[in-house]
């Protein structure tokens, strides 16, 4: 149980277009999930958390009208990377937390991430 | 301000030899804590958790945690390492109340395994 997909798993797009990321909680709701960026050989990064049916909150510095979140559904959020530029290359990981979890079971399950190259 | 250490970056050791990987937490009182496993082309696997109750804590893979609040650790074992253990390990703690806990992590500690 508790599986966590995203599509793609590789993107490759030309500078200056948008690309949307998805990610699915396939056998359980989520009410709150989490966008995550990993640089090569690093720590993961948060860069949102969303909560359905309203707006993400972006951690500092993240610009949130680059990085487009939707938490339309317990179990659909994506990431739009919006006029994309090399630097915005990175692997791009989201997680999810269960409706209902109890007090001690705050998990977060993740997906198996995107790896976007912006040419 | 909340933290999670991993003093060691990256460890070597040998397959069938003993393994403790080292997490270090700064916070007030006792956080949630997590050890993920993340390998090559895989998501993050979670390993372990800690939340409350008996602070030796048991796995999957054969791993455990043991909770020292006070050492401010949740240090990661295994008896006895496998080839397939090669991963990258990661520390993860929740120090917030209410719903949007975050997960604050560790650097992470790569392991390699020799033959």
């Amino acid at each position: 149980g508790a599986v966590v997909s995203q599509h793609p798993s590789r993107v490759i797009c030309k500078s200056g277009t948008s690309v949307k990321i998805e990610c699915r909680s396939l056998d359980f709701q989520a009410t709150t999930m989490f966008w995550y960026r990993q640089f090569p050989k690093q720590s993961l990064m948060l860069m949102a958390t969303s909560n359905e049916g309203s707006k993400a909150t972006y951690e500092q510095g993240v610009e949130k009208d680059k990085f487009l979140i939707n938490h339309a559904s317990l179990t659909l959020s994506t990431l739009t990377v919006t006029s994309a530029h090399p630097e915005d290359s990175s692997f791009y990981i989201c997680s999810a937390r269960q409706v209902g979890a109890l007090a001690g079971g705050y998990e977060q399950y993740f997906g198996p991430g995107t790896r976007l190259t912006v040419t | 301000a909340q933290s999670v250490t991993q003093p060691d970056i990256h460890i070597t050791v040998s397959e069938g030899a003993s393994l403790e990987l080292r997490c270090n937490y700064s916070y007030g009182a006792t956080p949630y804590l997590f050890w993920y496993v993340q390998s090559p082309g895989q998501g993050l696997q979670l390993l372990l958790k800690y939340f409350s109750g008996d602070t030796l804590v048991q796995g999957i893979k054969g791993f455990e945690a043991e909770f020292k609040r006070s050492q401010s650790s949740f240090n990661l074992r295994k008896p006895s390492v496998h080839w397939s253990d090669a991963a990258e390990y990661f520390c993860a703690g929740t120090f917030n109340a209410g719903n949007n806990r975050k997960l604050i992590w560790g650097l992470g500690t790569s392991l390699a395994v020799n033959p």
